[in-house]
């Protein structure tokens, strides 16, 4: 069955800090696999997209990895900022399906100062 | 070129009437998603529509609702005689070609329903 669960559900660090998210999935043929930020009441928008060959990739203060073998992605946050505060979606495609998006329930990421 | 467009970003609607959400897709988008999600919950997939098709409806309750995505305008999601337990978000999210290619989903910022 494909699935994909994420940790912790939800975290809060100080600002300044860093943290460490994860997504493990089971989704299979993988295709690729994107972080989503979602800002309270807003829509997500995509962060970073990581494909089968990719182990890391950075967006600024953003670093995703993914492990292929282990069907394992983090999402690390340096530096916090207060804007940081969102829910993090990690989002996993499968190569076949007609509906092939497989959704984490998120991380509740809090940053306080 | 604007996004993903919602309307109305809030409803609210007395049990028993019926609640239309409209979503424009990216220009050039022609596959639509709707998601629903309650308060500090994930998203949850609803149904998955190309240009007049529904390609996947699992995640739609079998009464109720319905949605649509016609040749010409908005695709729609539809909810008749609403109960409390529809009150949450809904999203729409686009992308130019099936998701398997890319993963990327271009989202609204939502539909707020809330029933009384």
């Amino acid at each position: 069955k494909n699935q994909v669960e994420q940790s912790p559900q939800s975290l809060i660090i100080l600002e300044g800090k860093n943290c460490t998210l994860q997504c493990n999935y089971t989704v299979s043929p993988f295709s690729n696999l994107r972080w989503y930020k979602q800002d309270t009441g807003r829509g997500p928008v995509s962060l970073t997209i990581m494909t089968f060959s990719e182990n890391t990739k950075s967006n600024g203060r953003y670093t995703a990895t993914l492990d292929a073998d282990t069907k394992q992605s983090s999402l690390h946050i340096t530096a916090s900022q207060l804007s940081d505060s969102a829910s993090y979606i990690c989002v996993v495609s499968a190569r076949a399906g007609a509906n092939n998006l497989f959704f984490g329930t998120g991380t509740r990421l809090t940053v306080i100062p | 070129n604007a996004g993903v467009m919602q309307n109305p970003r809030h409803l609210v609607r007395r049990r028993g009437q019926e609640a239309r959400l409209r979503c424009s897709p990216m220009k050039g988008h022609s596959h639509v998603y709707w998601y629903r999600q309650l308060p500090e919950e994930g998203l949850k997939f609803m149904v998955y529509l190309q240009k007049e098709n529904i390609i996947d409806e699992s995640g739609m309750p079998k009464e109720r609702f319905s949605a649509e995505f016609p040749k010409e305008g908005p695709s729609i999601l539809r909810i008749q005689q609403v109960v409390r337990g529809d009150s949450a978000a809904y999203f729409c999210a686009s992308s130019p070609q099936q998701g398997a290619n890319t993963g990327e989903l271009f989202f609204g910022e939502g539909s707020r329903l809330t029933v009384l």
